[in-house]
């Protein structure tokens, strides 16, 4: 069964800093992997996402993520964290036969320090 | 477009009373799905449904919950009775027709419980 596994259940960062977030997944066949982020008393929403092709991609804010099979993992980066990106952020899997629903990690709260 | 529409926003109710939450899903999309957030266990999946059909409500914690959906545009998750340990933050979901994959879900606002 697909699962998604984030560490880190809170990180601190220095505004200006880079930011790294891990997520390691569970499946045995190519995973969709998604990266959500949950402000404040919000709804969630979706920051980057990877099917296929190419591993390194690119989201909203600044953000992106690199697939690694290798190492089942989909680590969530940004160069230069902004205070306006301390949040709640969900990596989240989903299998390309099956069901239509994606499977959510516990989750990883970034704070961020001026 | 207008994403996806919960209502209410807030809602405080007594032990006992029903408590019903409505969502409206982004128009064109044909999966809907309920979720719960709490600090103490996460986002949990309750049930979700293609085109109308429920396909997963393994996540529906006891009979007290049910949920519905009539039509393409409209759902509806009802506890009845409430309680206590009710008291969370429910989101509705929706994404579009499946392509190859799951398709990127797109979150309402929520709508937060307080079952006193």
């Amino acid at each position: 069964a697909q699962s998604v596994t984030q560490p880190d259940i809170h990180i601190t960062v220095s505004e200006g800093a880079s930011l790294e977030l891990r997520c390691n997944y569970s499946y045995g066949a190519t995973p969709y992997l998604f990266w959500y982020v949950q402000s404040p008393g919000q709804g969630l929403q979706l920051l980057l996402k990877y099917f296929s092709g190419d591993t390194l991609v690119q989201g909203i804010k600044g953000f992106e993520a690199e697939f690694k099979r290798s190492q089942s993992s989909f680590n969530l980066r940004k160069p230069s964290v902004h205070w306006s990106d301390a949040a709640e952020y969900f990596c989240a899997v989903g299998t390309l036969t099956g069901a239509n629903n994606l499977f959510f990690g516990t989750g990883t709260r970034l704070t961020v320090i001026p | 477009d207008a994403g996806v529409i919960q209502s209410p926003r807030h809602e405080v109710t007594e032990m006992g009373q029903e408590v019903t939450l409505r969502c409206k899903p982004i128009s064109g999309h044909n999966s809907l799905f309920w979720y719960r957030q709490t600090m103490m266990r996460g986002l949990e999946l309750l049930i979700y449904f293609n085109n109308n059909v429920p396909i997963d409500d393994s996540g529906m914690p006891e009979d007290r919950f049910s949920a519905k959906m009539p039509n393409a545009s409209f759902s509806t998750l009802k506890i009845q009775p409430s309680e206590p340990r009710d008291s969370a933050v429910y989101f509705c979901a929706s994404s579009p027709p499946r392509g190859q994959g799951p398709d990127t879900q797109y979150f309402g606002p929520g709508t937060r419980l307080t079952v006193l």
